[in-house]
């Protein structure tokens, strides 16, 4: 059975303020890291995939890492505004299988005007 | 364009019916996926496609699940003998390969077993 952990469960912040989760996952057979954004009432909303150790990337004010070999990646969300509340999930993809995904729990955040 | 569309978006049953949940996958994504979320539960993978075949169906949680994909496009996930723990919502999602791309998720199913 793959683990995907992520912490913190929840977090709230205010706005304005910058904020990080936690993923952590197997460190072996690894293929691809996925996070994605799930607004309530919405359908989950890719915001990377990440497959290269050391790999980078940034969209707006969202940014993420990733390290393969010890098994965990980053998700960075600056200047946090009340639209980023959502549930964040990261899913790992690996083992013997290319499509499927493992999803951690989620971390979600509220934040606060 | 148009993005993954799923029906019926809710489903009540009775427990013991069949029920048949409908996939549309963005055209041109030859890789289709089912997962569910039980209450309070994450998002649990149960099959996926590479254009007609499945790859992985190591998610699916009994013989009563079962799934099919047509034409490369259309997939139905179909439970047999429903039962009050298949309540759920199922998600659909597409992309353009099974390796390290993007998926895209559909609205959902809501199913209801009572």
């Amino acid at each position: 059975i793959l683990n995907v952990e992520q912490s913190p469960q929840s977090l709230h912040v205010q706005e304005g303020d910058s904020t990080n989760f936690t993923c952590s996952f197997p460190s072996s057979n690894f293929y691809a890291l996925h996070w994605y954004r799930w607004e309530t009432a919405k359908s989950p909303e890719a915001l990377f995939v990440m497959t290269l150790n050391g790999d980078e990337k940034k969209k707006g004010r969202i940014s993420a890492t990733l390290n393969t070999k010890e098994g965990y990646s980053y998700l960075y969300i600056k200047g946090s505004q009340p639209e980023d509340s959502a549930t964040y999930l990261c899913a790992f993809a690996g083992g013997t299988s290319y499509g499927k995904l493992t999803f951690g729990q989620g971390t979600i955040l509220t934040v606060h005007p | 364009g148009a993005g993954v569309s799923q029906s019926p978006s809710n489903k009540v049953t009775e427990k013991g019916k069949d029920v048949e949940l409908r996939c549309d996958p963005i055209s041109g994504h030859t890789a289709l996926y089912w997962y569910r979320q039980s209450l309070g539960q994450g998002l649990e993978f149960l099959i996926y496609f590479q254009g007609n075949s499945a790859p992985d169906k190591s998610g699916l949680p009994s013989d009563r699940f079962s799934a099919e994909r047509t034409g490369g496009s259309v997939s139905t996930l179909t439970i047999q003998r429903t039962q009050q723990e298949d309540s759920a919502v199922y998600l659909c999602a597409s992309s353009f390969s099974d390796r390290w791309n993007e998926q895209f998720f559909g609205p959902g199913t809501r199913l209801t077993v009572l």
